[in-house]
């Protein structure tokens, strides 16, 4: 079974400053994607970023960027120049190439300090 | 910009009773996708539609649950005699094609009483 961990339930950081959000995964796929999703309180869920397992190159969205490590099954997130507005919570999502059952993990509560 | 929608945004039942949901997917998208979440946990996938095509269910989708797209483009989410347990945030998504991008609504906040 895949399983996806996020081993931070709460960061904070200092707004302007960075802040990396760890998150590692369970499978014995090869060909899968990774998400990182974004809900603010009281709003819906939108996406961040996104990474093909089969891509080396990290993904990289404006502010926001990846660490992904495939043998070591790892999946961080970078966010730079933190803003007031990046407050949320972030989860990490996993679903097999040939497969919709997404799996999320815990989600990591993200504040930001002004 | 039109987005996924859900309806309703609130639902307080009693146990034992039944309810409905709605969600209406971005026009152009003919993957559907409804998931649970609880508080404090990550969403949970219950089930997937590909146009009216029911195909693929979650084990955490018991008999009480039934989904349906009957014309490929709305989908509506029952469950019949509800329990506390079912207290959750129903949420649905929609995709363009199978490895899309998963566009998420605001959800359905459902409590049991």
């Amino acid at each position: 079974a895949q399983t996806v961990t996020q081993s931070q339930p709460e960061m904070s950081v200092q707004e302007a400053e960075t802040v990396t959000l760890s998150c590692t995964y369970d499978t014995s796929e090869s060909d899968y994607y990774l998400f990182w999703y974004k809900q603010p309180p009281s709003r819906q869920m939108i996406l961040v970023i996104r990474q093909e397992a089969y891509k080396q190159q990290n993904a990289t969205e404006n502010r926001f960027s990846v660490n992904f490590q495939k043998a070591a099954k790892s999946f961080s997130l970078k966010i730079s120049d933190s803003q007031l507005g990046d407050a949320a919570m972030y989860f990490c999502a996993y679903r097999p190439y040939n497969n919709n059952d997404m799996r999320f993990g815990a989600g990591t509560r993200l504040t930001v300090k002004p | 910009d039109t987005g996924v929608s859900q309806d309703p945004r609130h639902k307080i039942t009693k146990r034992g009773q039944n309810v409905t949901f709605r969600c209406d997917p971005i026009s152009e998208h003919n993957r559907l996708y409804w998931y649970r979440q609880t508080l404090g946990q990550g969403p949970e996938f219950l089930t997937y539609f590909q146009n009216e095509a029911q195909l693929e269910k979650s084990r955490l989708l018991s008999d009480r649950f039934s989904a349906e797209r009957p014309k490929g483009s709305f989908s509506t989410l029952e469950i019949q005699r509800t329990e506390q347990g079912d207290s959750a945030m129903y949420l649905c998504a929609s995709s363009p094609f199978q490895v899309g991008t998963q566009y998420f609504g605001p959800g359905t906040r459902l409590t049991v009483l």
